[in-house]
């Protein structure tokens, strides 16, 4: 079975600063997604960044980038130049690129608790 | 464009009562999944749903259980409910049958007393 696994259940940064999230999976699949999700308080889970296993470049959006190793099946988050507003529950996800009992199916780590001091 | 919605925010019902949840997908979007999330599961599959068809379903009693109707909108409903079925409820759409990204509701806050 698929499993993932965020070590760090909470980190805290300055703002300005940067900060990396951890999260380490297993799987015998090759053709997969990972994914990092953020949870507000408010509760809605917003995508943050994609990454496709089959692609050795790793993603980047703005500020978020990622460490993809998938020997290692390690796939980190690096936040720069953190903001106030990045303050949240950070999700790490995995998907298989297949059907069957794949479909539609997240799996989710524990999650680690963002705080960010001004 | 609108997001995904889902009703009602808030639920509050009793134990052996049953329970009907909404999720209306992002227009285009085909596919529907459910998630459950407690803070000591953490946040679980459920089921999803494509044209109408349930593809794929979580480790879930038969109490849980969803349909999704003919404009892509999904139903889930709890019967019989305990006081653990507590917890935050996630409906996620996804564009096509391969949709690689979910796209989440604010989910429905759901409390068994």
């Amino acid at each position: 079975a698929q499993t993932v696994t965020q070590s760090q259940p909470e980190m805290s940064v300055q703002e300005a600063e940067t900060v990396t999230l951890s999260c380490t999976y297993d799987t015998s699949e090759s053709d997969y997604y990972l994914f990092w999700y953020k949870q507000p308080p408010s509760r809605q889970m917003i995508l943050v960044i994609r990454q496709e296993a089959y692609k050795q470049q790793n993603a980047t959006e703005n500020r978020f980038s990622v460490n993809f190793q998938k020997a290692a099946k390690s796939f980190s988050l690096k936040i720069s130049d953190s903001q106030l507003g990045d303050a949240a529950m950070y999700f790490c996800a995995y998907r298989i690129n297949a059907g069957g009992t794949s479909y539609g199916k997240l799996t989710f780590g524990q999650g680690t608790i963002l705080t960010v001091h001004p | 464009k609108a997001g995904v919605t889902q009703t009602p925010r808030y639920l509050i019902k009793t134990r052996g009562q049953q329970v009907t949840l909404s999720c209306s997908p992002i227009s285009g979007h085909r596919s529907v999944s459910w998630y459950q999330q407690t803070p000591g599961q953490g946040l679980q599959f459920l089921f999803e749903y494509f044209s109408e068809t349930q593809r794929n379903k979580g480790n879930f009693p038969g109490r849980f259980s969803g349909r999704q109707f003919s404009n892509s909108r999904s139903e889930m409903n709890v019967s019989t409910l305990e006081l653990g079925d507590s917890a935050l409820y996630l409906c996620a759409s996804s564009l096509g049958e391969w949709g690689t990204e979910a796209f989440f509701g604010q989910g429905t806050r759901l409390t068994v007393v």
